[in-house]
């Protein structure tokens, strides 16, 4: 069964760093999401992407972060300066459309620690 | 913003017990949604929900959609171990325009053998 991958699973960075994180989604899909998860807290959404360009942020998704398909096959978060606060699981989804519903396929999620 | 109240926060139960949570929010949303999430998995969808008062099943799963849109529940029934992990409601606003998914905080759930 096609499913999203996230690498790495887990990430540790210094305060000021920059991290990428790299999402596979599923072959077929068009469309592409990140989400991020706070330790203990609920799933929020930061960012959908749609034929190369961002189709919708949150007020999440300042300027330190930026996502990119570098090629036919992945989708990366980069985070440009790291703060303490953006420690948290971020998660890759992916749908092949959009509409009345069309279900988005989550990654495992990549755990990121800034210290 | 838009936001949805899950409750409860966690339940302790014991295997072979029915499980009932919901979800309430203060706007409208066009599909309401749950999912599973289990330790270090990303969230997997259950049941999704499309029209107002829609009752879905899925398994031992039976997830309503209420009628002013602003509501849901799941229930599960026969509780068995494997059901342990975090159940997340998440709303749809498609005819918003939006795209994003808001999911509630979510209940965790334990199954006691």
């Amino acid at each position: 069964e096609p499913e999203v991958t996230q690498t790495p699973s887990h990430q540790v960075t210094q305060m000021g760093q920059e991290v990428i994180l790299r999402c596979v989604p599923i072959s077929n899909h068009l469309y592409f999401y990140w989400y991020r998860q706070i330790l203990g807290q609920k799933v929020e959404f930061l960012v959908s992407f749609y034929n190369n360009e961002i189709s919708e942020k949150s007020e999440i998704f300042d300027d330190q972060f930026s996502v990119e398909r570098p090629d036919g096959s992945n989708f990366t978060l980069k985070i440009r300066s790291t703060k303490l606060e953006d420690s948290a699981m971020y998660f890759c989804a992916s749908s092949d459309g959009r509409g009345y519903y069309n279900e988005q396929f989550f990654g495992p999620g990549t755990r990121l620690t800034v210290l | 913003g838009q936001q949805l109240n899950q409750s409860p926060q966690s339940m302790f139960i014991q295997e072979g017990e029915d499980v009932s949570m919901n979800c309430t929010s203060s706007s409208i949303f066009n599909t309401w949604l749950w999912y599973k999430q289990e330790p270090g998995e990303g969230p997997v969808l259950l049941i999704a929900l499309y029209k107002a008062g829609e009752l879905t099943s899925n398994g031992r799963l039976t997830a309503q959609f209420g009628i002013t849109r602003k509501d849901s529940f799941l229930n599960i029934s026969a509780s068995i171990p494997s059901d342990v992990g975090i159940y997340f409601c998440a709303g749809h606003d498609f005819q918003g325009g939006s795209e994003k998914l808001v999911f509630g905080k979510g209940t965790k759930l334990t199954v006691n053998p």
